[in-house]
């Protein structure tokens, strides 16, 4: 298994451009979250979803959607991208099981 | 709003010392705690977890302990290693699927 994998590693983008963070896993997962890191802070939860076609907001959803038309991908949008969004971004799984969450290598994003 | 967090966001410890790292939790009613570790340029790493049921977990040089009384877990690497170089977070089970996680402890291992 590959686990949780993001695709692009790192990005710069300029202000008002909109991008898309991939995120797959390939561990058949019902629940994938999606977090932001700011410099020297833990994560905070920007969506979440608890199976395909289910998504619903976390603590800091403004300024992001996300879909989930299946089990594998979680992708997030980003559509007006603004300079307070500069962080690096970790998708999250876990299977209904557990309530542990293994997650993606991140994507580090500058906006500037 | 309650909230998981750290003591201190950095620790040096010596090279096969023990390392203790603390974490308060003021939600009495949170029945789920996991430490991750963090390497620098890497997604957060599962570590150890532990249910309210318990008061200790150990895994392989790793022991959870909660004290539910003062709301309180900590994390004990033994005989620390310089792969042990990295943050180390604490998260509570927030319900609702959902994990609330703390700012970090940075630990550094001396040589």
């Amino acid at each position: 298994n590959a686990g949780v994998t993001q695709t692009p590693k790192f990005r710069i983008l300029k202000i008002g451009q909109s991008m898309t963070l991939q995120c797959t896993q390939d561990m058949n997962h019902n629940y994938m979250y999606w977090y932001r890191q700011d410099p020297g802070m833990g994560l905070k939860l920007i969506y979440y979803s608890v199976g395909a076609g289910i998504t619903d907001k976390g603590e800091v959803p403004n300024g992001y959607n996300v879909s989930r038309s299946t089990t594998e991908d979680f992708p997030l949008r980003l559509e007006l991208a603004a300079p307070s969004q500069t962080s690096v971004y970790f998708c999250a799984s876990r299977p209904v099981s557990t309530d542990t969450q293994y997650f993606g290598p991140g994507t580090r994003l500058t906006v500037l | 709003g309650e909230s998981v967090g750290l003591h201190l966001p950095t620790l040096s410890v010596q090279e096969g010392d023990n390392s203790i790292i603390n974490c308060a939790y003021s939600n009495s009613a949170s029945d789920y705690f996991i430490w991750y570790k963090q390497e620098s340029g890497k997604g957060p790493q599962f570590i150890i977890d532990i249910r309210s049921n318990m008061d200790k977990r150990q895994g392989q040089r790793v022991t959870v302990l909660l004290n539910k009384t003062v709301k309180h877990l900590s994390l004990q690497i033994a005989a620390t290693q310089p792969g042990d170089s990295a943050v180390y977070f604490c998260a509570e089970n927030k319900g609702d699927y959902k994990l609330s996680f703390g700012a970090g402890t940075t630990v550094t291992v001396r040589a």
